[in-house]
């Protein structure tokens, strides 16, 4: 199975601030890779698909880059709202996998 | 309104069985693949298993393979997992999702999500 990684597991920040999480890939996936949002007792939303096309109504502030086995997603000016956890998913493989998370805090 | 809609969960004793349930509406549901994906208590998704829409491919994760199997019935806009040998490690939030793609590549994501159900294992 192809393991994913994301770093940092959790992540403190003020609104307004730009951050960046990353996750790495144990082999190639070239763009295979989505990024999700997880608020508190709620179903994960799509942000980031193909690595870094944006999903239709995400805020623009939200951006991913990467190609291979590393990938970003930054987030400009965040607001109250972003504050949540966020997961990178590949699909290069059948047997999709998520990395662990990354919990943004204020 | 385009949505997923999951049911079927509960307490279930250890080794026992569950089926669990997801509604489709609003989209034409034999035209995408679906999958499901859990969430055990305060930890990170985990998928669990993904099934074409006609069928024809499925897919599941080595924690569930030989226990869970994946169907749907497209005429009732329904997705499915039944869930046998229930073990502890099972407990969590299932969620139903929608799968998409990109055209060139064909990149697959998932566009539309369940609020899900709870599975809890416990004697």
């Amino acid at each position: 199975d192809i393991q994913m990684t994301q770093s940092p597991s959790s992540l403190s920040a003020s609104v307004g601030d730009r951050v960046t999480i990353t996750c790495r890939a144990s082999q190639i996936i070239t763009t295979y890779l989505n990024w999700y949002q997880q608020n508190p007792g709620k179903a994960p939303k799509l942000l980031i698909y193909a690595a870094s096309s944006l999903q239709s109504g995400v805020p623009s502030r939200f951006s991913g880059s990467g190609s291979g086995t590393d990938f970003t997603l930054t987030i400009n000016s965040l607001q109250p709202e972003d504050f949540a956890t966020y997961y990178c998913q590949q699909t290069y493989s059948p047997l999709y996998t998520f990395g662990q998370g990354t919990k943004l805090e204020i | 309104e385009v949505q997923l809609v999951e049911s079927g969960g509960g307490l279930v004793q250890p080794g026992g069985s569950l089926r669990l349930s997801c509604a489709a509406s609003g989209f034409t549901f034999s035209d995408y693949s679906m999958n499901w994906i859990r969430q055990a208590p305060g930890k990170g998704l985990e998928w669990v298993s993904y099934i074409s829409g006609a069928s024809s491919t499925i897919y599941y994760a080595d924690s569930v393979k030989g226990r869970f199997t994946i169907s749907r019935d497209n005429a009732k806009h329904s997705l499915y997992l039944q869930l046998i040998g229930l073990r502890a490690e099972d407990t969590a939030v299932y969620y139903c999702a929608r799968e998409k793609s990109t055209t060139s590549p064909r990149v697959w994501y998932f566009d539309l999500w369940g609020r899900g159900t709870l599975v809890t294992v416990s004697s």
